[in-house]
């Protein structure tokens, strides 16, 4: 099975609150998860990823925190901000990657 | 700009007609792979190409869908005889290769089937 299962479907979090994602995975041999960022009409732009051998990967404001065991791993926006306002996808793979069905993200003042 | 380019970024066709997708990847990328985008959807895999060989086609519909990655040029996704359910944005990515999973998506082509 190749599915990858993301949720929720939308969130909406204050200014300086923490955006939480979260994503599972079913096929043990997938040993890349990236995530990205889409902005309307524009084509998804690499966020940051993790390998299987790390349970957490830092980059600014952004973390992804990997569980391999349970199969499953999230992304976190720490100080979220009013221009991360985007629809978020994790991904796993290889080569193909498999994608989330996305999560949409509105960041209010 | 060393991106992922593609054109046309918005494309119109009447239900027939072909649909012709054009890619480049970033400068010295050998690896294309192209995606489906349905509205309010994740991204669909279709193909994955290194230069002059297709390497996964297992996303790719059996019939009407076709792509290539010449050794030369950009990589073309071709759709003949479009219907309005092939309406959807398609998004190319590329990668170096080498070992690397990184995949740098172009802004895509939005085709609309009237």
């Amino acid at each position: 099975q190749q599915q990858v299962k993301q949720s929720p479907q939308s969130l909406i979090v204050q200014k300086g609150g923490i955006s939480i994602i979260n994503c599972a995975y079913e096929n043990t041999a997938f040993d890349y998860f990236p995530w990205y960022q889409q902005f309307p009409g524009k084509g998804p732009a690499l966020l940051i990823a993790i390998r299987p051998d790390v349970s957490e990967k830092k980059e600014g404001r952004f973390t992804i925190s990997f569980n391999k065991s349970a199969k499953q791993f999230s992304l976190h926006i720490m100080d979220s901000q009013p221009g991360d306002s985007a629809t978020y996808f994790c991904a796993a793979g290889g080569t193909p990657l498999t994608f989330g069905t996305g999560t949409r993200l509105q960041v209010t003042l | 700009n060393a991106g992922v380019m593609q054109n046309p970024r918005h494309l119109v066709r009447r239900r027939g007609q072909e649909a012709r997708l054009r890619c480049s990847p970033v400068k010295g990328h050998s690896h294309v792979y192209w995606y489906r985008q349905l509205p309010e959807e994740g991204l669909k895999f279709m193909v994955y190409l290194q230069k002059e060989n297709i390497i996964d086609e297992s996303g790719m519909p059996k019939e009407r869908f076709s792509a290539e990655f010449p050794k030369e040029g950009p990589s073309i996704l071709r759709i003949q005889q479009v219907v309005r359910g092939d309406s959807a944005a398609y998004f190319c990515a590329s990668s170096s290769g080498r070992g690397s999973l990184k995949q740098y998506f172009g802004p895509g082509t939005r085709l609309l089937v009237l």
